[in-house]
């Protein structure tokens, strides 16, 4: 398998719910990202990975908790959410030089998510 | 916030070549220009990146001018399939993270 796989496609939840997000890269990037993007809004950037460890987390609200436990797999798990989280979450990954020098990003297929 | 800037929508037909023009007045000496490609409900994919110049690959061509304060993503002989969203991007500050805009809305008409 190639790219980026984000499993599930879709998820309805709960407001009450614990719930997870996954994300798996098999390109050998050392970066990934989640973003999530609005009905009609443009992608929001959420979290960034760089091996393995957190350098930005943008203001995000503590029920949505990021996971990285290698640098091939992202998680993004869900708790408590509100009907206003509905989106699609997409992740990405590239692969960032020690300069931190641009590459290019591949996304995934993203999580449509729906909080009822 | 994004640092580029682009149309909201275009219309065009089938067949016709499309230009869509970028600004980056603040584009760093060392930042690529990146175009993405986005269908409803799925993930921007890449289209074309360049530095200066002009880039030309099987789908695209991407012309930047000498001062690389704007770039021009060229689609030749447009299809109803290339109906979506184009973003234009160049990376922040520390390099590794990208802002989207709102992009640009592509409407192909047969």
């Amino acid at each position: 398998e190639t790219g980026v796989t984000q499993t599930p496609r879709h998820l309805v939840m709960g407001m009450t719910n614990k719930k997870s997000l996954k994300c798996e890269q098999h390109l050998g990037h050392n970066a990934m990202y989640w973003y999530k993007q609005s009905a009609k809004k443009p992608l929001e950037l959420m979290f960034v990975y760089n091996f393995k460890e957190q350098t930005e987390n943008n203001s995000v609200p503590s029920r949505f908790s990021p996971e990285c436990p290698n640098s091939s797999h992202l998680f993004l798990h869900l708790h408590t959410l509100q009907p206003e989280d509905s989106a699609l979450y997409l992740c990405a990954s590239s692969q960032v030089g020690t300069d931190l020098d641009y590459i290019g990003y591949t996304f995934g297929s993203g999580t449509r998510l729906t909080v009822v | 916030l994004a640092k580029t800037t682009q149309p909201i929508s275009m219309d065009s037909y089938e067949g016709q070549e499309v230009n869509i023009t970028c600004s980056h007045n603040n584009i760093a000496t060392n930042d690529y220009i990146t175009w993405y490609q986005q269908f409803p409900s799925q993930g921007p994919r890449f289209i074309i990146q360049g530095y200066k110049t002009k880039v030309t690959n099987e789908v695209a061509s991407l012309f930047i001018p000498a001062d690389r304060k704007s770039s021009t993503l060229s689609l030749p002989r447009v299809s109803l399939s290339d109906t979506a969203v184009y973003y234009c991007l160049v990376p922040s500050e520390g390099g590794n993270k990208l802002v989207f805009g709102a992009g640009t809305i592509l409407r192909v008409k047969s």
